[in-house]
């Protein structure tokens, strides 16, 4: 079954606005990772947070993980027009290295 | 350099008939992987290979079969092609499978369509 399920499924922002992704899981993890996913393309590795983390940065990246109420958050800051992508949440909860991705957000940023 | 690459990335075939699709890593990783995602973006993991071992099999079709000749090869054969399969099939790799899920690299897809 689905671990990691995201909201809002879809999101349309003006450029130079935050945009924030949430994503929720069912049980324990090891880490949480979020990718890109650029039409067309394959998913590219964005950050990883572990379970004993709470909050990382990267560039205009935010990740927050509260495991309390297994949630992550995603925050993107002063958007552009190129973060216009998919962006997906997946969660590693052992077991050989396996990862179990959530249903996407659909991030689109306009000029 | 392509650090992924996935051949072909378009594969348009009758069902019913074989056909492979083929993955090379040139990063030296030690762990390779093939993900479906279905037409509502679903992404899920089928197979993972670790030093040409199997580790992750999830439940796939048996007309699905992987085969790694090397750890920089993975290569995904599917039998008796179904409407069902039509699909992006990404190749993925990681460099280990020890110590929880590091993160992973993706190719750039493989969009199969089953008429």
């Amino acid at each position: 079954s689905q671990q990691g399920e995201e909201d809002p499924q879809a999101l349309s922002i003006q450029e130079g606005e935050n945009a924030t992704m949430n994503c929720s899981y069912k049980t324990s993890i090891n880490n949480l990772q979020w990718y890109r996913q650029n039409s067309g393309r394959g998913l590219v590795h964005l950050i990883l947070i572990r379970s004993n983390e709470r909050e990382k940065h990267s560039g205009r990246l935010r990740v927050t993980l509260d495991t309390s109420k297994k949630s992550s958050s995603l925050l993107i800051t002063a958007s552009r027009a190129a973060d216009t992508a998919s962006y997906f949440c997946a969660t590693d909860t052992g077991g050989g290295n396996k990862l179990t991705f959530g249903t996407g957000t659909q991030l689109k940023v306009e000029l | 350099d392509t650090a992924v690459s996935q051949t072909p990335k378009y594969l348009v075939t009758q069902m019913g008939n074989d056909k492979s699709i083929k993955c090379e890593q040139n990063l030296g990783h030690d762990t390779m992987y093939w993900y479906k995602q279905d037409s509502k973006k679903f992404l899920k993991i089928m197979f993972s290979y670790n030093n040409k071992e199997l580790i992750i099999n999830e439940t796939v079709p048996n007309r699905f079969s992987p085969k790694s000749p090397d750890k920089a090869h993975l290569n995904l054969h599917i039998n008796s092609l179904e409407l069902g399969d039509s699909a992006v099939y990404f190749c993925a790799s990681s460099q280990g499978a020890s110590g929880g899920a590091e993160t992973q690299y993706f190719g750039p897809g493989t969009r199969l369509l089953v008429l």
